[in-house]
């Protein structure tokens, strides 16, 4: 039983390039999320999806887009990088209200 | 949704010295969960509390819900160096729990 797995685990980015994190889970859970986790400070929601097909925004989603096609799957999108998104990116996942399964995470870094 | 504050935001104690990190918000919550994330880890999930003066135990770990909901505490007796890391409150809003951080309070314990 894998949890919740994420890549890639690092990543370097120009400004301007656009990438994709992905996520995957494989417990069934129906809700999953991103969260953003800036250096010393708490987590940020940047969007979420309570299953296949239903997503919505979070605290900060300019500059992301996220879809769900399967239960399994959440991807985050970055478009048009730039270094106010250097950030460490958790992905979490949970069996409706209980306790969220986090990710290793991606440490991404914009120059 | 509102934030939630947690206070210290730093504390550092001798290993078998007493610890509490509080979470506070101005509004009643409908649930609150604990995490602990160790340096340069992710998140892990510690509890749920969902009852007005609810209160939990985990081995030395001890997890208070306030009568009114609007305030949460950790306790842990006699801390070991394990215990080293940022522990977070995140409130639940009603309905779907869409958990909001909060600002979290990095234990150091030294030996």
């Amino acid at each position: 039983n894998a949890g919740v797995t994420q890549t890639p685990k690092f990543r370097i980015l120009k400004i301007g390039q656009s990438m994709t994190l992905q996520c995957a889970q494989d417990m069934n859970h129906n809700y999953m999320y991103w969260y953003r986790q800036d250096p010393g400070m708490g987590l940020k929601l940047i969007y979420y999806s309570v299953g296949a097909g239903i997503t919505d925004k979070g605290e900060v989603p300019n500059g992301y887009n996220v879809s769900r096609s399967t239960t399994e799957d959440f991807p985050l999108r970055l478009e048009l990088a730039a270094p106010s998104q250097t950030s460490v990116y958790f992905c979490a996942s949970s069996y409706l209200s209980g306790g969220l399964t986090f990710g290793q995470g991606t440490r991404l870094t914009v120059v | 949704g509102q934030q939630v504050m947690q206070i210290p935001q730093y504390q550092h104690v001798q290993e078998g010295e007493d610890f509490t990190t509080y979470c506070n918000s101005s509004t009643t919550l409908s649930n609150i969960q604990w995490y602990k994330q160790r340096p340069g880890g992710h998140p892990v999930f510690l509890i749920q509390l969902v009852k007005s003066g609810e209160v939990k135990k985990q081995k030395r770990l001890t997890f208070q819900f306030g009568e009114a909901k609007k305030n949460s505490s950790l306790h842990i007796t006699a801390t070991q160096t394990t215990d080293v890391g940022t522990y977070f409150c995140a409130r639940g809003d009603t309905g779907f729990q869409k958990l909001v951080f909060g600002t979290g309070t990095r234990l150091l314990v030294s030996p």
